[in-house]
């Protein structure tokens, strides 16, 4: 069956610092990849998303950025971090058709 | 991509049936409309799809007139565990769902 790993559950970090968010899958091959941000009391906005290696696409511009080294690896990164960075990052991976989505457990970022 | 309309908050009590209608007025030949449950902390967990009339599995119904233009997500006697925010998106094929604000339903005792 199919798997989807996110790590950290909880991070605390100072403006300015880095980020590296990890998430890779298991059980399946060339998922379609997914970052999605929630705020507090907001919906999901979607971050980036990747239909394959080296293919990403961005949907906010921001200081963010995504990168898919391997087929079920899929990495948000940033290289200064802002205070509204601060929210619940969710990554998700569908097979393509339909769109059925299945969500990571998120990584809830603050960014002090 | 298909905008959705749906309401930003309902309250039920306990056994009683919740319908959350989700309006689509432009949505597209190919698309599919997609119901998803989030509880606090946690991602969206799908909940039910459909194309057109009616679809039921074990947790909910989905509606889906002739037209297409709105969906309705029925759930049959709910329970204060069914207290969430209830996404409805329309999309096909490789094209990245936009999540909406939701519906948030409170269930009472």
């Amino acid at each position: 069956s199919q798997t989807i790993h996110q790590w950290p559950a909880t991070l605390v970090q100072p403006v300015g610092s880095p980020l590296s968010l990890e998430c890779t899958v298991e059980g399946t091959s060339n998922p379609n990849l997914y970052w999605y941000r929630q705020a507090a009391g907001r919906g999901l906005q979607l971050l980036f998303y990747s239909v394959g290696i080296g293919q990403i696409s961005s949907e906010v511009p921001q200081n963010l950025s995504a990168s898919r080294p391997q087929d079920r690896q899929f990495i948000l990164s940033s290289k200064k971090l802002l205070l509204s960075d601060s929210g619940f990052y969710l990554c998700a991976w569908s097979t393509g058709a339909y769109e059925k989505l299945f969500f990571g457990s998120g990584t809830q970022l603050s960014v002090l | 991509l298909a905008k959705t309309t749906q309401p930003i908050s309902m309250d039920s009590y306990e056994g009683q049936e919740v319908n959350i209608t989700c309006s689509h007025n432009n949505i597209a030949t190919n698309d599919y409309i997609t119901w998803y449950q989030q509880f606090p902390s946690q991602g969206p967990r799908f909940i039910i799809q459909g194309y057109k009339t009616k679809v039921t599995n074990e947790v909910a119904s989905l509606f889906i007139p002739a037209d297409r233009k709105s969906s309705t997500l029925s759930l049959p006697r709910v329970s204060l565990s069914d207290t969430a925010v209830y996404y409805c998106l329309v999309g096909v094929g490789n094209t990245p769902l936009v999540f909406g604000k939701g519906t948030r339903l409170s269930v009472i005792a």
